[in-house]
């Protein structure tokens, strides 16, 4: 959905680097989502962010750091990357219209720590 | 831990079959979404059913949800090569962001 784009694309790391994965919607939405995908095990809720000012953990949070810089813009960190962190990283956005959150996500990140 | 289970885990079938695959999850929802995600590419949002719901449809899809049993199932009917991906269901609980299984990957050959 050309309206949640991430950067980079793709990304390759060594151990111990900090890396920045960044999230831009322009669909006006509130709420933001970082998740990690790993082969059959789905997708796992890293942060989300249901307003600016608003940051809550996912299933997954250590090792990971979130900046909600505007409503537009949600950042994730690795701040010091490891191995097992390699994987596709999707941002989503949703808007709760009607008491419901239908998500709308980004491309991903593909990212490799060797 | 994952809310929503889905199975099978994978699906083979051939063009013009039916596809269903099953959700099953563990608390209390507002409401169960299915979405779609193409090899590598973000999910795509499909279909949603409220907790009061029974049944919906969406053009070749049907969903249903069973709120006794906490378990949905997804129907694609008269399926196409179109339609292999992967799919997902989430569930959403109040307060808290939607949370997704582990897919079934559906392979349809032509």
């Amino acid at each position: 959905d050309a309206d949640v784009t991430q950067t980079p694309r793709n990304r390759i790391t060594k151990t111990g680097k900090r890396i920045m994965l960044e999230c831009s919607q322009t669909k006006g939405h509130d709420r933001m989502y970082w998740y990690r995908q790993d082969p059959g095990l789905g997708l796992q809720l890293i942060y989300y962010s249901f307003d600016v000012k608003d940051i809550n953990k996912g299933e997954i949070s250590d090792g990971y750091s979130v900046s909600r810089q505007a409503q537009a813009k949600f950042s994730l960190s690795l701040e010091s990357a490891i191995p097992n962190q390699t994987a596709l990283y999707f941002c989503a956005t949703s808007d709760r219209t009607a008491g419901m959150d239908t998500q709308y996500f980004g491309p991903g990140t593909r990212l490799t720590v060797l | 831990s994952q809310q929503g289970e889905e199975d099978p885990q994978a699906l083979s079938i051939q063009e013009g079959e039916n596809a269903t695959m099953n959700c099953s999850y563990k608390t209390s929802i507002n409401n169960l979404q299915w979405y779609r995600q193409n090899s590598g590419r973000g999910l795509v949002h499909l279909i949603l059913i409220r907790s009061n719901e029974r049944e919906k449809h969406s053009g070749r899809l049907r969903v249903t949800l069973d709120t006794s049993k906490k378990s949905s199932s997804l129907l694609i009917t008269a399926s196409r090569a179109a339609d292999t991906a992967s799919y997902f269901c989430a569930t959403d609980q109040a307060g808290t962001a939607l949370i997704f299984g582990k897919g079934t990957t559906l392979s349809v050959s032509s």
